[in-house]
């Protein structure tokens, strides 16, 4: 079985100022981690993925996550926000031939 | 351009009145899904399908059908619409390697039933 908790529903910062945005997950096997973005009214874009390699991960528009084991986490950060970062994000555990579950979403408010 | 295309974005219908959403890809990957997301509940799975002609039920199939007849198809039918499956639909594929093949999604259909 797995499962995946973002622990924000609703996330605002000031434009400029870095961005977090947490998810734990868990799962009986090695996971397969991923950060999606959803601009309002658009499909699910990829951010970066999480495959048993370097365990911080680097994705498009400046985001990175670290894959840590011990903390069953995978946060996604941004070192300085950006107006157009304001979207819905969310993790995923899964892929390829294993089952793919969802978080809830965490939505991201980027104050001027 | 590799895509995964929808049709149609947007649906309004009447309750019990079939409908098919379709769903096709030009990656030729054998992996494709459905989801519906609804607010504050993320993406749930309705049905899945490894490859032509295999499909299996997802997290929440009932009032759904699928077919896979071709490899790049997906179809999702609703034999009788009822106003809970107002949502909005994600199709998505992806190649059935090892586990880390990210997704990739249609661009939505916004369907309401009344």
């Amino acid at each position: 079985a797995q499962s995946v908790t973002q622990l924000d529903s609703h996330v605002s910062v000031s434009e400029g100022t870095p961005v977090l945005l947490r998810c734990n997950y868990s799962s009986s096997y090695s996971p397969s981690l991923f950060w999606y973005v959803q601009h309002p009214n658009k499909g699910l874009q990829l951010l970066l993925k999480y495959t048993s390699a370097a365990t911080l991960v680097k994705g498009i528009n400046g985001f990175e996550a670290e894959f840590k084991k011990s903390e069953t986490s995978f946060h996604l950060t941004k070192p300085s926000a950006h107006m157009s970062d304001a979207a819905e994000y969310f993790c995923v555990v899964g892929g390829g031939y294993q089952k793919v579950t969802f978080g809830t979403g965490t939505k991201l408010q980027v104050i001027p | 351009e590799a895509q995964v295309t929808q049709n149609p974005r947007y649906l309004i219908t009447v309750t019990g009145k079939k409908l098919t959403v379709t769903c096709s890809q030009n990656m030729n990957h054998e992996y494709m899904s459905w989801y519906r997301q609804d607010p504050g509940l993320g993406l749930r799975q309705i049905y899945y399908s490894m490859n032509v002609e295999v499909t299996d039920k997802g997290d929440v199939p009932e009032g759904y059908k699928v077919s896979r007849k071709e490899k790049r198809n997906f179809p999702l039918i609703l034999e009788s619409p009822s106003p809970n499956q107002t949502s909005l639909y994600f199709c998505a594929s992806s190649a059935v390697l090892t586990g880390g093949t990210e997704a990739f999604f249609g661009q939505g259909t916004r369907l309401t039933v009344v």
